[in-house]
């Protein structure tokens, strides 16, 4: 099946510093998004992007289909921003289905 | 508020018990995920329903089982419980069956199987 890394897989930051997560997967895939879970442990849509870039304040992602990754990238990081990061896959296996990565866990020291 | 409404928030129950979980998804959306997240690790696929249908499946055990209802909702079963079924479980929904639209997360339920 599909494999989806995502690295690094722990990330320390002080509070201002700027930081690039990585997705990289294994198959094509109809869809990618990424998510924050937060220390309460809610999942937050961050951003939908098949392919391209967006961006959303100090957020931004880049997904390039054609080589199998996703960037999302967080600049002035502030200790809100703590909390572990997911990329996930939409592809079609006999029904779509959503593939999470492992993610990134970050911690932004005050 | 993603607009997902999962109920309940925290569930305590003794081993060999069965509880049900339920979604209501967002206004529109026709597809419920159910995802299974242990501690410290990632989120396991479950099981989709699109419009009253189940259309596709992951490593969802046989004590488990869902549905859904033609309002909609859904329900997921656990049944003769173990510890390590101990997790937060979570239901999404999309518009359609998920090729071109975003997932979005209720806000899960706590299980805690003693």
């Amino acid at each position: 099946g599909i494999q989806v890394e995502q690295s690094p897989p722990d990330l320390i930051l002080q509070e201002g510093a700027n930081s690039t997560l990585r997705c990289n997967f294994s198959d094509s895939v109809n869809n990618l998004q990424w998510f924050h879970q937060n220390p309460w442990g809610q999942l937050i849509n961050l951003f939908y992007i098949p392919s391209g870039t967006k961006q959303n304040g100090r957020l931004s992602a880049t997904t390039v289909a054609t080589e199998r990754y996703s960037l999302l990238y967080i600049s002035s990081s502030q200790t809100t921003d703590s909390g572990v990061y997911f990329c996930a896959v939409r592809l079609y296996t006999g029904g779509f289905k959503t593939i999470f990565g492992a993610g990134t866990r970050l911690f932004v020291k005050a | 508020d993603s607009g997902v409404t999962q109920t309940p928030k925290h569930l305590i129950t003794a081993t060999g018990q069965r509880v049900t979980l339920r979604c209501s998804p967002r206004s529109g959306d026709l597809s419920v995920y159910w995802y299974q997240q242990s501690l410290d690790q990632g989120l396991q696929f479950l099981i989709q329903y699109y419009n009253g249908e189940e259309r596709a499946k992951g490593n969802i055990l046989e004590r488990f089982s869902a549905q859904q209802f033609p309002d909609l909702h859904s329900e997921l079963n656990l049944s003769s419980l173990e510890l390590g079924d101990s997790a937060l479980y979570f239901c999404a929904s999309t518009k359609g069956q998920g090729e071109n639209s975003p997932l979005h997360f209720g806000n899960g339920t706590r299980l805690t199987v003693t």
